[in-house]
């Protein structure tokens, strides 16, 4: 079975611009998280969202925003970026039984210059 | 996450013993998790208690008592890859009956030889 792929794995951008990353999950896992993890603060939760509903939401502002598709594959968008922005965003995908983990996919290290 | 503690950092030799603690606060806990993180990639599941007591996978063991909120993992006969921060998570069904996780900030674990 893959795993949960995102791309891309680098990006570089400049202050005020935005940035969409994307994330596909293991086939057959209909949630998916996403994660902001800086040295600081460690993992942050973003939002999760199953069957394209978003579910719960962390503490971002409004210019980290999300959606889910039919396939169950994800994106987030980042609009406005600021240099504190920068961080490995992760997304993870779980299956419905109580017990399921988190599964990660290797991130994409967004740098804001 | 502000209600899951766990140690920095801890240090021990190659074929030691290093038990990594994890104390936490949560008002609808569903389950606790950990993960080990090597630098630059993504965490990955290592093992999950829900009841008390304790769970053994191989050279890993991870402890539960929800009386007290608190867990451990326990890495025995340590190799030089076991060198990686290990994160503490709690399945929380307080904000919402999906269930969301709060990570800790992790404990990097370094092996010297």
């Amino acid at each position: 079975k893959a795993g949960v792929t995102q791309t891309p794995r680098y990006l570089i951008k400049t202050r005020g611009q935005q940035v969409t990353l994307s994330c596909s999950p293991i086939s057959g896992h209909r949630s998916v998280s996403w994660y902001q993890q800086t040295p600081g603060q460690g993992l942050q939760f973003l939002f999760e969202y199953f069957s394209e509903t978003q579910r719960n939401k962390g503490n971002f502002p409004g210019r980290f925003s999300g959606r889910q598709f039919s396939n169950s594959r994800s994106e987030m968008n980042v609009s406005t970026l600021e240099l504190g922005d920068s961080a490995l965003y992760l997304c993870a995908s779980r299956g419905t039984a109580g017990n399921s983990p988190l599964h990660f996919g290797n991130g994409t290290r967004l740098t804001v210059t | 996450g502000q209600n899951i503690d766990q140690p920095t950092e801890m240090t021990a030799t190659e074929g030691a013993i290093v038990q990594i603690n994890c104390t936490y606060q949560t008002s609808g806990f569903n389950g606790l998790f950990w993960y080990q993180q090597h630098a630059g990639e993504a965490p990955t599941f290592l093992s999950y208690n829900v009841l008390d007591g304790l769970e053994e996978k191989g050279r890993f063991s991870s402890f539960l008592s929800r009386s007290k909120g608190y867990s451990y993992l326990l890495l025995k006969e340590l190799q030089m890859k076991d060198s990686a921060s290990y994160l503490c998570a709690v399945r929380d069904l307080a904000t919402d009956s999906w269930g969301k996780f709060q990570f800790g900030a992790g404990t990097q674990v370094v092996v010297t030889p």
